[in-house]
């Protein structure tokens, strides 16, 4: 079974520093992630994805990177702002056809400090 | 917004009673997953259709069931409901292929 694990269920980081999410995971078919951003009392929102094909990929302030031979990947978040502090889902896209099965990792609570 | 609507936004209601979360899709998007997130749990994936079929299923108890219609809106259905059943419902869609999912803001569930 897809499984993804995030083992540190919080973090605190000063404002203006980076900020690192860590993700695992097993028994991915496709090796394609997503990270979503979750604020209290809201839906989880699509932060940024990377697929097999890269071990990089960057967006503003948000970098993801994918180590396929350790099976893990990491969110950077640099800098860090106070508007970051959410929850932090690593999530397994699942297969690459209509069949699509998304699997979330327990998530990683944010806080920045300002 | 993210298109995806779900309704209600609060549910409350005693334990053994039934209940029908409905999730209206982002235009054009044909999956459609259920999530539950319990108090300081992760989302759990429940159920997974696309364009109306079962297409993969997670941990969801035979007391909850889901469909999707033809014009592909969802609905979860919870039935004999326990307190441990409180949570948030989240429905996410997307389309075919490569694309993200996207999220409804959730039903909170409170059974008492």
């Amino acid at each position: 079974d897809q499984q993804v694990k995030q083992n540190s269920p919080s973090l605190s980081v000063q404002e203006g520093r980076i900020s690192i999410l860590n993700c695992d995971y097993t028994n991915s078919m496709f090796d394609y992630f997503l990270w979503y951003k979750k604020y209290p009392a809201e839906g989880p929102t699509f932060l940024i994805s990377i697929s097999s094909i890269k071990d990089k990929n960057e967006d503003g302030r948000f970098t993801v990177f994918l180590n396929k031979s350790a099976k893990h990947l990491s969110l950077h978040i640099v800098p860090s702002q106070p508007g970051d502090s959410a929850v932090y889902f690593c999530a397994d896209r699942g297969m690459k056809t209509s069949y699509d099965k998304v699997i979330f990792g327990p998530g990683t609570s944010l806080s920045v400090i300002p | 917004d993210s298109g995806v609507t779900q309704t209600p936004k609060h549910l409350i209601t005693a334990t053994g009673q039934r209940v029908t979360l409905r999730c209206s899709p982002r235009s054009g998007d044909l999956s459609v997953y259920w999530y539950q997130q319990s108090l300081d749990q992760g989302l759990q994936f429940l159920i997974q259709y696309y364009n109306g079929e079962e297409r993969a299923k997670g941990n969801i108890l035979e007391r909850f069931s889901a469909q999707q219609f033809p014009d592909l809106h969802s609905e979860l259905n919870l039935s004999s409901l326990e307190l441990g059943d409180s949570a948030l419902y989240f429905c996410a869609s997307s389309g075919g292929g490569f694309t993200e999912a996207f999220f409804g803001q959730g039903t909170r569930l409170t059974v008492v």
